[in-house]
């Protein structure tokens, strides 16, 4: 158990819907991470969140959008949503910033139908 | 972070000692190196982490030659559930950084 918990563990939702990803972090840990992971594909870096400020963007689609809340939960927002946006959605947290070890949770399945 | 290159897959038995490398020729003097593993549909785990020479706890070893151009992850006596995608990255301990994980190196280990 990584201490990091995400919900919901599966979605599916249609095209064109919004959803929303929530991630709570390791007690202590002040980093969030959000990866997207597609079949069989690499993990792809969204964005990371310190301490309640974004501090590092990946390839986040302008459609997704995150925030980390003032108790250091996260969510993650994905509206428009698209066939290609089925992927597991991993958020990590980790104690500070930089190549900290990160400690992923057990993911969001997302399937778009 | 430092672009990193890493085999695609490598097979494997089990009892065996496995050794994934990882080049990264433009690491800078702060980089530090660290690897994870990833089993299907799971997040990936920490597994080591290091800045030269070697590094050594309960699960690996991780061994960094003095240019420190490549480093090398040793798993001792590979047993069928080190099955998994193995991922290198190098970056600055005290930046923010875009992280790129990569393809990572897919490890089959055989009866």
């Amino acid at each position: 158990d990584s201490g990091v918990t995400q919900t919901p563990k599966h979605l599916i939702t249609a095209t064109g819907q919004r959803v929303t990803l929530r991630c709570s972090p390791r007690s202590g840990d002040l980093s969030v991470y959000w990866y997207q992971q597609s079949l069989d594909q690499g993990l792809q870096f969204l964005i990371q969140y310190y301490n309640g400020e974004e501090r590092a963007k990946g390839n986040i689609l302008e459609r997704f959008s995150a925030q980390q809340f003032p108790d250091l939960h996260s969510e993650l927002n994905l509206s428009s949503l698209e066939l290609g946006d089925s992927a597991l959605y991993f958020c990590a947290s980790s104690v500070g910033y930089g190549l900290q070890p990160q400690h992923f949770g057990d993911g969001t399945r997302l399937s778009i139908l | 972070l430092a672009k990193t290159t890493q085999p695609i897959s490598m097979d494997s038995y089990e009892g065996q000692e496995v050794n994934i490398t990882c080049s990264h020729n433009n690491i800078a003097t702060n980089d530090y190196i660290t690897w994870y593993q990833q089993f299907p549909s799971q997040g990936p785990r920490f597994i080591i982490q290091g800045y030269k020479t070697k590094v050594t706890n309960e699960v690996a070893s991780l061994f960094i030659p003095a240019d420190r151009k490549s480093s090398t992850l040793s798993l001792p006596r590979v047993s069928l559930s080190d099955t998994a995608v193995y991922y290198c990255l190098v970056g600055d301990m005290s930046n923010f950084n875009k992280f790129y994980f990569g393809s990572g190196t897919k490890l089959n280990v055989k009866p």
